[in-house]
């Protein structure tokens, strides 16, 4: 079975600082992988995939994540964090084929001024 | 936009009671999937349809129950409701063009709370 695992349910960053998230996923066949955000009081929107393509993948509002296999992650980072990005945000994994997603627990995400 | 409804937006139901949850999404969305959301949790997934029929099942027990209609649309009914049923109910399905059809969107989902 898969799984994914977050650390650090809250993360505190300065308004214009990098924004790093951290994700290492256990799988026993090549995953899928993807992050999600959450604003308060709504439902996920997708912010990015990774489906075996291309090992650098951008979403929107400027975040990407790197797939790395040797280390078993897929780290999100925006290089300059706005009040916006306040939210919290999920990683996911599933296996090719079967659409069904494990979340890691989520990072609470709080901008500073 | 997702294209993806839930109703209702909330709702409070009591111990032992049964709740129906509903989702509906865009013609040609023909597998839908169920997540539980506790509060400061990720998702859970419950199950999933595929042309009306349960295509598997997270570790939930069987009063957790779904449908999947010939309209695209789909419930989920949980019977004999307990407290820690309180959560968020999430609905997804998958996009159907060339290269989405590996990911998920999600509706707004339906708050539970049961008292």
């Amino acid at each position: 079975a898969q799984s994914v695992t977050q650390l650090g349910s809250h993360v505190s960053v300065s308004e214009g600082a990098l924004v790093l998230l951290r994700c290492n996923y256990s799988s026993s066949v090549p995953p899928y992988l993807f992050w999600y955000v959450q604003y308060p009081n709504q439902g996920l929107q997708l912010l990015l995939k990774y489906t075996s393509a291309a090992t650098l993948v951008k979403g929107i509002n400027g975040f990407e994540a790197e797939f790395k296999k040797s280390e078993t992650s897929f780290h999100l980072t925006k290089p300059s964090a706005h009040m916006s990005d306040a939210a919290e945000y999920f990683c996911a994994v599933s296996l090719y084929g079967n659409n069904r997603l494990a979340f890691g627990k989520g990072n609470q995400v709080v901008v500073i001024p | 936009e997702t294209g993806v409804t839930q109703s209702p937006t909330h709702l409070i139901k009591t111990r032992g009671q049964q709740v129906t949850l509903r989702c509906s999404s865009q013609s040609g969305h023909n597998t839908v999937s169920w997540y539980q959301q506790a509060l400061g949790q990720g998702p859970q997934f419950i199950f999933q349809y595929y042309r009306e029929e349960e295509n598997g099942r997270g570790n939930f027990p069987p009063r957790f129950s779904g449908l999947q209609f010939p309209n695209y649309s789909s419930e989920l009914n949980v019977n004999a409701l307990e407290l820690d049923d309180s959560a968020l109910y999430l609905c997804a399905t998958l996009g159907t063009s060339g290269g989405d059809t590996d990911t998920q969107y999600f509706g707004p989902g339906t708050r539970l709370t049961v008292l």
